[in-house]
């Protein structure tokens, strides 16, 4: 099993760019998750899955749009990059989507917008 | 609201005891997860805790005390490899973690 793996490793985006940053699973899992994580702020969730076809806000999920067409991808679209959205961002899988099980995290994007 | 607060940072010596505190409110808590995470690397499981009580897993334990709102991780025998940040997650029903600041703590020799 590859786990959750993440692409890019890195990336450089101007101002009011898109792109999207790409997150896949091959555990079967049904809970699936996008975090940004900043210095001296932890971990905050930017949107979340809980199956294939049903997505729902965390946090901080204005600027970011996801969609979750199959059990295993969940892509994460940036829609106008601003700097402020510059950060490490973190795709997590759970087999359990009721809770109960540890998330298991991908290596993360790094994400410079200029 | 939910909030989970944690100390910033932690120094302690190679071969000492540690221990790093976790307060939180959250709505509808179900439990609490450790975290370990070294620099430039994602986090990794530590331990879950969701019954009130110590549960202890070789060098690392975890308490939880759901009437306090407060968790601990307690590091024994510190090496030089557990210079690393810890990060307290309440899990709450609804499919959602809360993830604390995390404590960034570096051993020492």
């Amino acid at each position: 099993n590859a786990g959750v793996t993440q692409t890019p490793k890195f990336q450089v985006l101007k101002t009011g760019q898109s792109m999207t940053l790409q997150c896949a699973q091959d555990m079967n899992h049904e809970y699936m998750s996008w975090y940004r994580q900043d210095p001296g702020m932890g971990l905050r969730l930017i949107h979340y899955s809980v199956g294939a076809g049903i997505t729902d806000q965390g946090e901080v999920p204005n600027g970011y749009n996801v969609s979750r067409s199959t059990t295993e991808d969940f892509p994460l679209r940036l829609l106008s990059a601003a700097p402020s959205q510059t950060s490490v961002y973190f795709c997590a899988s759970s087999p359990d989507a009721r809770g109960g099980e540890t998330q298991y995290f991908g290596p993360g994007t790094r994400l410079l917008v200029l | 609201g939910q909030n989970i607060d944690q100390p910033t940072e932690m120094t302690a010596t190679e071969g000492a005891i540690v221990q790093i505190n976790c307060t939180y409110q959250t709505s509808g808590f179900n439990g609490l997860f450790w975290y370990q995470q070294h620099a430039g690397e994602a986090p990794t499981f530590l331990s879950y805790n969701v019954l009130d009580g110590l549960e202890e897993k070789g060098r690392f334990s975890s308490f939880l005390s759901r009437s306090k709102g407060y968790s601990y991780l307690l590091l024994k025998e510190l090496q030089m490899k557990d210079s690393a940040s810890y990060l307290c997650a309440a899990d709450n029903y609804g499919q959602n973690f809360v993830f604390g600041p995390g404590t960034r703590l570096s051993v020492l020799p």
